[in-house]
């Protein structure tokens, strides 16, 4: 029972260059997160999806980040031109859903992404 | 801006001792509470959720939710070292951010031998 999948693990950049991450979210979930870690500070949402949908992006910068869950295939975090304040834990979260229950929420590994 | 506020420790306790980790949260329509555990360097680990009023437990685990007061609690019971982490307390938005979770900074917890 695989859970969410999370790739690459590390990823390094240059100034300028694009970081592309990817999610592959736990079987049977239709809910993606994403969420953003810097060094000694708490989990921040960035965006949430459900295929081919942005249902929530007020957490995403508005300039150089962008996010898709295509009908076939990972989740993808964009971010191009990074800069070294781009540097952190990029966490991808699934969830079968929500509505008016609890919809617990289940990380991946992460993508630890430096720019130098 | 909604919050979620948590005591950064270190808390400190000993081995077989109960460790209770503390939460308060801003927005009094908030429904669902969460904590994670995140080991050094790793992803966070949904250990307990809760969304009534009361006690919920979960072997070694007891969720604590006040929402009058705002406040949700974890108790580990018979704490061991391998507890020792960084516990994150979250809450589910709801409305028109109903998917995502806020986060506390974390305790750091240690378990001493």
């Amino acid at each position: 029972n695989a859970g969410v999948m999370q790739n690459p693990r590390h990823l390094v950049r240059r100034r300028g260059q694009e970081a592309r991450l990817r999610c592959s979210p736990m079987k049977g979930h239709s809910h993606v997160y994403w969420y953003r870690q810097l060094p000694e500070e708490g989990l921040k949402f960035m965006v949430y999806l459900q295929k081919e949908n942005i249902i929530d992006e007020s957490g995403m910068p508005k300039e150089r980040f962008s996010a898709e869950f295509p009908k076939e295939g990972p989740s993808i975090l964009r971010i191009q031109q990074v800069v070294r304040g781009d540097s952190a834990a990029y966490f991808c979260a699934s969830s079968p859903g929500v509505g008016t229950g609890v919809y617990e929420q289940y990380f991946g590994p992460g993508t630890r992404l430096t720019v130098t | 801006q909604k919050e979620v506020e948590q005591n950064s420790g270190p808390l400190s306790v000993p081995e077989g001792a109960i460790a209770s980790l503390n939460c308060t949260y801003s927005d009094r329509g908030s429904q669902s509470f969460f904590w994670y555990r995140q080991y050094s360097g790793k992803s966070p680990e949904l250990i307990m959720f809760i969304y009534s009023n009361g006690d919920k437990e979960d072997g070694r685990f007891t969720a604590q939710l006040n929402k009058a007061s705002q406040y949700v609690s974890l108790l580990i019971r018979d704490s061991q070292p391998s507890d020792s982490a960084t516990y994150l307390c979250a809450v589910k938005g709801y409305g028109g951010s109903q998917g995502n979770l806020i986060f506390g900074k974390g305790t750091k917890l240690s378990v001493k031998p």
